[in-house]
């Protein structure tokens, strides 16, 4: 069966610092991935999406960046860290072209910026 | 475009009582939707989806969802709340241009009281 990982679970970072968020996806291949940021309060914003190694695509125009350097690995990266980026990301992965395939979400990181 | 709207941000129901969550859907095209609940800082889970076949679906839990196109509706139904159902609701389009990307409400947070 499938699994998704993401780490750390939690991460208190100060402002300025950099950033990298793991996930991995476990017993399938070639999987779409995907990146969502949920801000307090509000839905789930789609950040970034790979549909194969070193293909990424950028939702929203910001300080971060995503990395896929293997075929199960979702990398997502920051130089320098804003009060803005606080919040909780979801690494998620789906397979092949149907609409109806859903999305598998991972247990999310929970990132807080003093 | 594809878009969602869940028209109720907080919705509290009495355990036993019957659950509704609303979601209007807007799409050019027969949409793909889908229902995800939201555990307190966790991922989300599938309850259930409409991919054209029956219009109403049954899910995971006791909830089923009925797709309803003259109203462009897809709201959420289960009969009687139990406590364990206090969660996020996300109701979910599925952008159907080629890359499968969701479009998520923002989301319905369901409180059960004893």
């Amino acid at each position: 069966s499938q699994t998704i990982h993401q780490w750390p679970a939690t991460l208190v970072q100060p402002v300025g610092s950099p950033l990298s968020l793991e996930c991995t996806v476990e017993g399938t291949s070639n999987p779409n991935l995907y990146w969502y940021r949920q801000a307090a309060g509000r839905g789930l914003q789609l950040l970034f999406y790979s549909v194969g190694i070193g293909q990424i695509s950028s939702e929203v125009p910001q300080n971060l960046s995503a990395s896929r350097p293997q075929d199960r690995q979702f990398i997502l990266s920051s130089k320098k860290l804003l009060l803005s980026d606080s919040g909780f990301y979801l690494c998620a992965w789906r397979l092949g072209r149907r609409s109806y395939n859903e999305q598998f979400f991972g247990p999310g990181t929970r990132l807080t910026v003093l | 475009a594809q878009s969602v709207t869940q028209l109720d941000s907080h919705v509290s129901v009495s355990e036993g009582t019957p659950v509704l969550l609303r979601c209007n859907y807007s799409s050019s095209y027969s949409p793909s939707l889908f229902w995800y609940v939201q555990h307190p800082n966790k991922g989300l889970q599938l309850l259930l989806k409409y991919t054209s076949a029956a219009t109403l679906v049954k899910g995971i839990n006791g909830f089923e969802a009925e797709f309803k196109k003259s109203e462009t509706s897809f709201h959420l139904t289960k009969p009687s709340a139990h406590m364990s159902d206090a969660a996020e609701y996300f109701c979910v389009v599925i952008v159907t241009s080629g890359t499968y990307k969701y479009i998520f409400g923002t989301g319905t947070r369901l409180k059960v009281l004893a």
